[in-house]
């Protein structure tokens, strides 16, 4: 089955740093990947549509100049937490689709836990 | 805009059948999901459904959707500790490409 790799899994940073996270998709392409955010015992938020090859689509209140995303191959795609902040601290989760199969399911990654000191 | 809704825990014992429920408020929808999460791992697709079928069956999984209360749910068979988790529905709409809108999660636990 599709499967996405997220790296890495745990990141301690402190403020002020910036933290990449990535995610690939190990067995097919993906020309749209997604990124997630999950707080604790909450749903999850889509911050951004990463586009291969093309800038990012953000969700209305996601500063794309914090959070950067760049999806230079089609099984590749990176969000970069700049000059992080305590309030930065989350589970961020990405998510990829098989690339022609409109519709087919999303397959997420296992998740990044960021904590920022 | 869509809505997604669940309820937020259930409790259920080892061997029971577990019933997870979920409405939403768009009539658009084309596909609906389940997703497991276990703790501090990412999402696992369980199942998903076609807006245009009523039921779909997968081991010990069966999904039901009514369209017209616009409510899905998933029962478990069988229940096992294992399927002690948080449970997400989502849905994408019709002209709303791959966006997935989740619902707020049940977290099952299973006793033994």
């Amino acid at each position: 089955g599709a499967v996405v790799s997220q790296h890495p899994s745990r990141v301690i940073c402190k403020s002020g740093t910036s933290v990449k996270i990535e995610c690939r998709s190990l067995d097919f392409q993906a020309t749209t990947m997604f990124w997630y955010r999950q707080f604790p015992k909450k749903s999850l938020m889509l911050m951004a549509t990463s586009n291969e090859g093309s800038k990012a689509t953000y969700e209305q209140g996601v500063e794309k100049d914090k959070f950067l995303i760049n999806h230079a191959s089609l099984t590749l795609s990176t969000l970069t937490v700049t000059s992080a902040h305590p309030e930065d601290s989350s589970f961020y989760i990405c998510s990829a689709r098989r690339t022609g199969l409109n519709n087919s399911p999303l397959h997420f990654g296992n998740g990044t836990r960021l904590t920022v000191t | 805009g869509e809505d997604v809704e669940q309820s937020l825990f259930l409790s259920v014992r080892e061997g029971d059948s577990s019933v997870i429920n979920c409405t939403y408020t768009d009539s658009s929808s084309t596909y609906l999901y389940w997703y497991k999460q276990e703790p501090g791992a990412g999402l696992q697709l369980l199942t998903y459904i076609f807006s245009n079928m009523d039921m779909k069956q997968d081991q010990r999984l069966t999904v039901l959707l009514n369209k017209k209360d616009k409510h899905l749910s998933l029962r478990i068979a069988d229940t096992q500790t294992g399927d002690s988790a948080i449970y997400f529905c989502a849905e994408t709409l019709t002209g709303g490409g791959n966006k997935l809108t989740f619902g707020t999660g049940t977290q099952l636990k299973v006793e033994l």
